[in-house]
């Protein structure tokens, strides 16, 4: 079935390093979205990304949707110990549901 | 409004035990699915629906059965549990029928042991 693999699993940053994550599919994707979830939370949306070559901007948070909409990433500037969580993205599959990465767990040292 | 809500919290169970895990939506949504999380696996899809009275497996429905009566509810049911099934299990749900096309509203989470 249709997969999305998301690199890399987890990520130390020192507090004020930049941090990105990638998505990657082996087919197209209808869109994209992002989740973030925190410790012991629930995953919350962030955004979603629908055109060939689409780039958002929220903040310090910069989401890119490939050419091909095969892949996307997303990337934080000066991390904060508040964006502490995992970060999964979400690409909409063929039969209408949302295929999830596994995600990548970002943890921010003071 | 309360969004999704998800009873109960946590839950223990003994292998071979039944159970119903409880979610609500008050948002009118068309699409609610069930999702487990399980370490370093993400969120897998176990079953969905698109509107009341249809339902649909998604990647890892065996051992749950679902039922969609009303709009509102969307219960997940553990047939005969199996420490398999230990794990996170969110309940989620989205405007238009594909699930894909809008945002999701998760809710809290059953956190689930079985022994």
């Amino acid at each position: 079935g249709q997969q999305v693999m998301q690199i890399p699993q987890y990520q130390h940053v020192q507090e004020g390093e930049d941090f990105t994550t990638y998505c990657n599919s082996s087919t197209t994707l209808s869109n994209i979205q992002w989740y973030k979830q925190r410790p012991g939370g629930h995953p919350v949306f962030l955004i979603q990304l629908v055109k060939s070559g689409e780039v958002k901007k929220q903040k310090r948070l910069t989401f890119q949707f490939g050419e091909a909409k095969k892949n996307s990433s997303l990337h934080i500037t000066a991390t904060q110990t508040t964006d502490v969580g995992t970060y999964f993205c979400a690409g909409g599959g063929s039969q209408g549901n949302l295929i999830f990465g596994k995600g990548t767990k970002l943890s921010v040292k003071p | 409004n309360a969004g999704v809500t998800q009873t109960p919290k946590f839950q223990v169970l003994k292998t071979g035990q039944s159970m119903t895990l409880q979610c609500a939506q008050d948002m009118n949504h068309e699409y609610m699915s069930w999702y487990r999380q399980d370490p370093g696996m993400g969120l897998r899809l176990i079953h969905y629906s698109v509107g009341a009275g249809i339902t649909d497996q998604g990647e890892v429905p065996n051992g749950y059965n679902v039922s969609r009566s009303t709009t509102e509810d969307f219960p997940l049911r553990l047939l005969s549990a199996a420490p398999s099934q230990t794990s996170v299990y969110f309940c989620a749900s989205s405007y238009s029928r594909r699930g894909a096309d809008n945002e999701q509203f998760f809710g809290p989470g059953t956190r689930l042991t079985v022994l």
